[in-house]
């Protein structure tokens, strides 16, 4: 089946730097990526839709300087925080869609401290 | 299905029990429904999906019922095991599937031995 491989799995950071977050599909192409914030005890609240070659989708009241995303390939796209604060640490998701499908990566656990 | 909580609601059952985790959703459009099980640190896991011209679709163990009238879909898990303890969320997107996912609140299920 479809695989979604999202490194790193967890990653910490000090205040004001950034981190990138990558996200592949394995055995399919993916042209249409979306990424995804998950805090403690709530649901996945969707932030972009990444497209490949163009720029991304983000949803109403997320930032686009500061989670910044490129899909240059079909096979990769990243998600970076820039100027990272500790109301920024969550559980970042990444997902591909595959046709009518989706195919989820296993998360990335960002603390900035 | 677009509320966020601070507090996941939680359904304990029996082992052997049969679960009912119940979600309300928020688009009268919506025409593609899926439920998602997330263990902890992990990324969703696809369990069942149904489009909305059925209003039933049964998997192994678990049976997906959609009520387009009042907006309502229900998980059913058959013989609820150990190994069904996680999180588990609906999510409802338009146009068949592809396109942006809008997920529930989510329930945590907690199956007693």
């Amino acid at each position: 089946g479809a695989v979604v491989s999202q490194h790193p799995s967890r990653v910490i950071c000090k205040s004001g730097t950034s981190v990138k977050i990558e996200c592949r599909s394995l055995d399919f192409q993916a042209t249409t990526m979306f990424w995804y914030r998950q805090f403690p005890k709530q649901s996945l609240m969707l932030m972009a839709t990444s497209n490949e070659g163009s720029k991304a989708t983000y949803e109403q009241g997320v930032e686009k300087d500061k989670f910044l995303i490129n899909h240059a390939s079909l096979t990769l796209s990243t998600l970076t925080v820039t100027s990272a604060h500790p109301e920024d640490s969550s559980f970042y998701i990444c997902s591909a869609r595959e046709g009518t499908g989706y195919t989820f990566g296993s998360g990335t656990r960002l603390t900035v401290v | 299905g677009e509320s966020v909580g601070l507090h996941l609601p939680t359904l304990s059952v029996q082992e052997g029990d049969n679960s009912i985790i119940n979600c309300a959703y928020s688009n009268s459009a919506s025409d593609y429904f899926i439920w998602y099980k997330q263990e902890s640190g992990k990324g969703p896991q696809f369990i069942i999906d149904i489009r909305s011209n059925m209003d039933k679709r049964q998997g192994q163990r678990v049976t997906v019922l959609l009520n387009k009238t009042v907006k309502h879909l229900s998980l059913q898990i058959a013989a609820t095991q150990p190994g069904d303890s996680a999180v588990y969320f609906c999510a409802e997107t338009l146009g068949g599937g592809g396109n942006k996912l809008t997920f529930g609140t989510g329930t945590q299920l907690k199956v007693e031995l």
